[in-house]
C-alpha cells in the first residue's frame, strides 16, 4: 500500500514551458485535490475532484488545469509556466466525508526560471 | 472572511519540555478542525480531527483541545523529542464543505534542541 505518490519530486522549467504533475492514489479514495505550498503562507487549493471525471476550481485555479479520467490518478497541468508558479505541490486524497482523514503526497518541487 | 491564524508563528524549546500551540478561527458554520503535521521537506500528515461536539482529542504524546464557542483550538506536545521538530497546521472545515472549504493556517514551526 503505497498510499499517494506524486512525480516527479523536482523539476526546473524555463518560462513558457509545459508540464504535467502526477498524483497516484491506491486507496480507493473518491476526493483528490491540488494544493501549493509557498513561503510563509499555508497551503492553497488549486482544484479538487470529488470523483473521476469530476474536478472543479479551488482558490487559485488560473494557469493550471487537471484531469481525473480515472479514480485512481489526478493530472496537473501547467500550460505555460511562468515563474510565479514556483512552488511545491502537494497532492491529497480522502473519502468523501468532510471529517475524513486526507492523505497527503510527498510534494514536487517546481522551479520556473 | 473565513480565516485561520495561528500562533506562535515559530518556537523553539528544549527537549523533554511541553508545549502548546494555538490556533484562533472565523469560519462559520464550523463542521471540523484538523491538526497537521509536516516534516521538512514532506507532506502534512493527520494529528486529529475534532468536531464541534468534541473537546479534547489524543493521539500519543499529541493533545489537541477545541472550544467552538471561542472560536479557539490548541495542540499541547508533552516531553517533546527532537523528532517532534517540525511546521504544525491548523486546519478548519466549514459545514457542508467539500474539498474547497478547508481553511488552513499558515502553521507554526516548531524546533526542538537537544
Amino acid at each position: 500500500n503505497a498510499g499517494v505518490t506524486q512525480t516527479p519530486k523536482f523539476r526546473v522549467l524555463k518560462t513558457g514551458q509545459s508540464m504535467t504533475l502526477q498524483c497516484a492514489q491506491d486507496m480507493n479514495h473518491e476526493y483528490m485535490s491540488w494544493y501549493r505550498q509557498d513561503p510563509g503562507m499555508g497551503l492553497r487549493l488549486i482544484h479538487y475532484s470529488v470523483g473521476a471525471g469530476i474536478t472543479d476550481q479551488g482558490e487559485v485555479p488560473n494557469g493550471y488545469n487537471v484531469s481525473r479520467l480515472k479514480k485512481q490518478n489526478f493530472l496537473l497541468g501547467l500550460e505555460s509556466a511562468a515563474p510565479s508558479q514556483t512552488s511545491v505541490y502537494f497532492c491529497a486524497s480522502s473519502y468523501p466525508f468532510s471529517t475524513d482523514t486526507q492523505y497527503f503526497g510527498p510534494g514536487t518541487r517546481l522551479t520556473v526560471l | 472572511k473565513n480565516q485561520v491564524e495561528q500562533s506562535p508563528q515559530s518556537l523553539i524549546i528544549l527537549e523533554g519540555k511541553n508545549c502548546t500551540l494555538q490556533c484562533n478561527y472565523t469560519v462559520s458554520p464550523f463542521s471540523n478542525l484538523r491538526w497537521y503535521k509536516q516534516d521538512t521537506g514532506r507532506g502534512p500528515v493527520s494529528l486529529t480531527i475534532m468536531t464541534f461536539s468534541e473537546n479534547t482529542k489524543s493521539n500519543g504524546r499529541y493533545t489537541a483541545t477545541l472550544d467552538a464557542d471561542t472560536k479557539q483550538s490548541s495542540l499541547h506536545i508533552t516531553a517533546s523529542q527532537l523528532s517532534d521538530s517540525a511546521s504544525y497546521i491548523c486546519v478548519v472545515s466549514g459545514r457542508g464543505s467539500t474539498l474547497g472549504r478547508l481553511y488552513f493556517g499558515r502553521g507554526t514551526q516548531l524546533t526542538v534542541w537537544p
